[in-house]
């Protein structure tokens, strides 16, 4: 059973556009939300994260929307540039702190 | 300040036979985790070690095992390797404190099983 539920599984913007990455989880147990970049041939690299107590975390040009009562995040990333051509996936784990469950994760690509 | 370094990068195994993939954690921290990550899927827990004892474990099977080492760098090994074992491993290492907390992956380990 997939416990993130990540959409759409690719994505294409062109380069200034916004890229939205959704994703929904029903475990209400799970308190911490992040996100990871992963391009090809490396290990995933933590983006940006958020927890239930905040509706909304804005870094640079990457922000996370948190709607508790619907169980649903999503990452937005403004003016998309080609280098933000990669892997993204969302992923949740509950406050025990040892086990994240990870979307199926999502391609973009940003053309110029 | 060194991040999370994996060894090796790839690996060539036949099935039945053993392997060993190694992981040195990120400076300061305590916890270690390993990931399974098949071609186009999210990355699956296989279990977390926390001052070398066994903090989790996801729905791998007991020939999924590991260590945990006093300098908290980690070992990930597998027994009767079976096709389906080929991934990409990650390891990934957190610092000391209670509840969720950051999560960095190294570049993770290339299985190949024939």
């Amino acid at each position: 059973q997939q416990q993130v539920k990540q959409s759409p599984q690719s994505l294409i913007v062109q380069k200034g556009g916004i890229s939205i990455i959704n994703c929904a989880y029903e475990n209400t147990a799970f308190d911490y939300f992040p996100w990871y970049q992963q391009f090809p041939g490396k290990g995933p690299a933590l983006l940006i994260a958020i927890r239930p107590d905040v509706s909304e975390k804005k870094e640079g040009r990457f922000t996370i929307s948190f709607n508790k009562s619907a169980k649903q995040f999503s990452l937005h990333i403004m003016d998309s540039q080609p280098g933000d051509s990669a892997t993204y996936f969302c992923a949740a784990s509950q406050d025990t702190g040892n086990q994240f469950y990870f979307g199926t994760g999502t391609s973009l690509t940003v053309i110029p | 300040e060194t991040g999370v370094t994996q060894s090796p990068t790839h690996l060539i195994k036949t099935r039945g036979q053993q392997v060993t993939l190694r992981c040195s954690s990120q400076s300061g921290h305590n916890t270690v985790s390993w990931y399974q990550q098949a071609l186009g899927q999210g990355p699956q827990f296989i279990f977390q070690y926390y001052r070398e004892e066994e903090n989790g474990r996801g729905n791998f099977p007991p020939r999924f095992s590991g260590l945990q080492f006093p300098n908290y760098s980690s070992e990930l090994n597998v027994n009767a390797l079976e096709l389906d074992d080929s991934a990409l491993y990650l390891c990934a290492s957190s610092p000391p404190g209670w509840g969720a907390t950051e999560a960095f992956f190294g570049q993770g380990t290339r299985l190949t099983v024939v």
